[in-house]
């Protein structure tokens, strides 16, 4: 099994410029996250999902939209990029419901820098 | 709300030494997970252990271990005599519910980076 798959992997915007980084798993989890990483913190979470049609906000979602139009894909669109979302980007999946312990499973991340 | 805590931003040690690596959480909950995750230099998030709130036992697995005690909120990890390779950043995190449903958030701790040096 693939597991979960971002793309790219590394990605160079400009100011205002948009763009989406691509996740898909294949393990049939339910729920599925997006988490940035900035340089010496850890990872905050900007926007998750419990199933096919439903997305809510996480700590940080200014800036950032998801979708969710099946099991496996969601993605993260950015629009109008600026330097503050210059970050490290990973998607993540975990079980659903009551197996759901928040063990997550993550992809190898997408290093996005905006100038 | 919950926080994690990882007070110790690097340590050094020389390899064969044993270190720990100290986490501490808050929770208002009392059905919560804790997680240790290690990144790499290559970047990757790779899951190292996951402990329930009802479990205090102690872990052991070959030279990692880990030290849960709810009396003071805390999830320690130990590397016993550690090897270069152990060079990485350790995440501790906590995992709680979403709103009402059965989704859960896992709130990192900011990372401790270990050097191991030969």
């Amino acid at each position: 099994n693939a597991g979960v798959t971002q793309t790219p992997k590394f990605r160079i915007l400009k100011i205002g410029q948009s763009m989406t980084l691509q996740c898909t798993q294949d393990m049939n989890h339910n729920y599925m996250y997006w988490y940035r990483q900035d340089p010496g913190m850890g990872l905050k979470l900007i926007y998750y999902s419990v199933g096919a049609g439903i997305t809510d906000k996480g700590e940080v979602p200014n800036g950032y939209n998801v979708s969710r139009s099946t099991t496996e894909d969601f993605p993260l669109r950015l629009e109008l990029a600026a330097p503050s979302q210059t970050s490290v980007y990973f998607c993540a999946s975990s079980y659903p419901g009551t197996l759901n312990t928040g063990e997550l499973f993550f992809g190898e991340g997408s290093r996005l820098t905006v100038l | 709300a919950q926080k994690v805590t990882q007070a110790q931003t690097e340590i050094s040690v020389v390899e064969k030494e044993d270190v720990t690596l100290d986490c501490v959480y808050e929770t208002r909950d009392t059905t919560y997970y804790l997680f240790w995750y290690k990144q790499p230099p290559s970047g990757e998030l790779v899951f190292l252990i996951r402990r329930n709130s009802f479990d205090e036992q102690n872990e052991i697995s070959g030279r990692y271990s880990w030290n849960f005690q709810k009396s003071t909120s805390s999830f320690n990890f130990t590397i016993t005599a550690s090897h270069v390779v152990d060079s990485a950043v350790y995440f501790c995190a906590l995992s709680v519910l979403i709103s009402s449903g059965s989704a859960r958030q896992l709130t990192f701790g900011s990372g401790t980076q270990l050097t191991v040096l030969p």
